[in-house]
């Protein structure tokens, strides 16, 4: 069935540096790939989204990469900063019938001061 | 959270006993979802509504069921809970199917 493969599962990075995470999908009808940041005791909140006529977007600190021939794509964040710590998911979801949205398991991303 | 609510946000249960979950939306959303969350797993769909008294199943729809009688609320029904069902539960809405799904503030089930 369809999957989304995330990496890494946890993730330190020292305050200032870069982070990135990894997503791969299987259904090759999907053409929407929203990321979310989940902290502690909270529900999922949408951080950026990208669509599949597009390769790259960004938002201030961060961007998204999709490469839809190898059905990747990539969350990037610079300079991080403590509060940036949290559960960051991916996901895909097909544009027919397109209520099934499929997530990724999560990185745990912990920023050091 | 988006106008979104859940309750109750905690409960404790026992196996067999029914257990119903609710979601309450006040951005008049066509579209509601049920998914839970499980350590390595994500999150993932229970049911979902795209419509009042429309409902679909997801993928981990076995011993659950869902009711939606009015646009704001969205309701998840566990028959006979067993342990296997504790998890976090969250709803979310959506204005359209291809649109961005915004998230409840979660209910931590635990099934004894």
């Amino acid at each position: 069935g369809e999957n989304v493969e995330q990496h890494p599962s946890t993730l330190s990075v020292q305050e200032g540096d870069s982070a990135v995470i990894k997503c791969t999908y299987s259904d090759s009808a999907s053409n929407y790939f929203p990321w979310y940041k989940q902290e502690l005791g909270k529900g999922p909140q949408l951080i950026i989204d990208i669509r599949s006529n597009v390769g790259e977007k960004k938002d201030q600190r961060i961007a998204v990469t999709l490469n839809k021939t190898a059905k990747h794509f990539s969350l990037h964040i610079t300079e991080t900063q403590p509060e940036d710590s949290a559960v960051y998911f991916c996901a895909a979801r097909r544009g027919t019938g397109g209520f099934k949205t499929i997530f990724g398991a999560g990185t745990r991303l912990f920023v050091k001061a | 959270d988006a106008g979104i609510t859940q309750s109750p946000r905690h409960k404790v249960t026992e196996t067999g006993t029914p257990v119903t979950l609710r979601c309450h939306q006040t951005e008049n959303h066509r579209y509601m979802y049920w998914y839970r969350q499980d350590p390595g797993h994500g999150l993932r769909l229970i049911h979902y509504s795209y419509g009042v008294k429309d409902t679909d199943k997801g993928e981990v729809s076995d011993g659950y069921s869902v009711s939606r009688s009015k646009t704001e609320d969205f309701l998840l029904t566990l028959e006979s809970a067993t342990s296997s069902q504790t998890s976090v539960y969250f709803c979310a809405i959506g204005r359209t199917a291809d649109n961005e799904q915004f998230f409840g503030p979660g209910t931590r089930l635990t099934v004894l």
